[in-house]
């Protein structure tokens, strides 16, 4: 069964904190992203790589950064993080830039 | 560029109803469509998809969805609503290239006994 898992699914971190966001598939996908999920505003990109060493910003990638140094992980970085970034943050893999994509159980973040 | 509509933020039927949900695209190139399902505090799932093939799609769980290129919609449809059915759905539409996905807001359906 194939399978995108992230490193927690709560989270509760502090106004000014560094916080990682892991994000690891097995599929042997090229294509990763992360979206953030909030009410009435539906899934919003923030970063996606298409290979190894590669990022791409997405609609809203300001106060987030992102590392792929394997194929297989992908990590979201908020550098300092702020209430205004307390969300459900989602990953997706994918095998072409416009196929299924495949997500994993989400992240709820919290910055108090 | 492409973008992607879903009419009503919450769609509320009976068990046993039909159920309708609205998707309206716009992309510059033929599109390829989804229709996604998300249970509470769970990850998105794959419903069904349109690649150009057949028009009326078949997806998992009794849903089906019919592309229609001249009303630019892809409505997704259950003849008759389980309470397990109760979920956010999200449409969404790529164009092919670097574009990606571009989700719509989602439609939270509600199920009444």
């Amino acid at each position: 069964d194939v399978k995108v898992t992230q490193s927690s699914r709560y989270l509760v971190k502090r106004t000014g904190e560094k916080v990682f966001l892991e994000c690891v598939q097995d599929m042997d996908h090229e294509n990763m992203f992360w979206y953030r999920q909030d009410p009435g505003l539906g899934l919003r990109l923030i970063y996606f790589s298409y290979d190894v060493k590669m990022k791409e910003k997405g609609d809203i990638p300001e106060g987030y950064s992102v590392s792929r140094e394997k194929k297989e992980r992908f990590s979201l970085i908020l550098e300092s993080a702020s209430t205004n970034q307390t969300s459900m943050y989602l990953c997706a893999s994918s095998s072409g830039q416009s196929d299924e994509q495949f997500f994993g159980p989400g992240t709820r973040l919290t910055v108090l | 560029a492409q973008s992607v509509t879903q009419l009503g933020s919450h769609v509320s039927v009976s068990e046993g109803a039909l159920v309708l949900l609205r998707c309206n695209y716009s992309s510059s190139v033929p599109p390829y469509l989804f229709w996604y399902v998300q249970y509470p505090n769970q990850g998105l799932q794959l419903l069904l998809k349109y690649t150009s093939a057949a028009t009326l799609v078949k997806g998992i769980n009794g849903f089906e969805a019919e592309f229609k290129k001249s009303e630019t919609s892809f409505h997704l449809t259950k003849p008759s609503a389980h309470m397990s059915d109760a979920a956010e759905y999200f449409c969404a539409v790529t164009g092919g290239g670097a574009d990606g996905l571009t989700f719509g807001k989602g439609t939270h359906l509600i199920i009444q006994p």
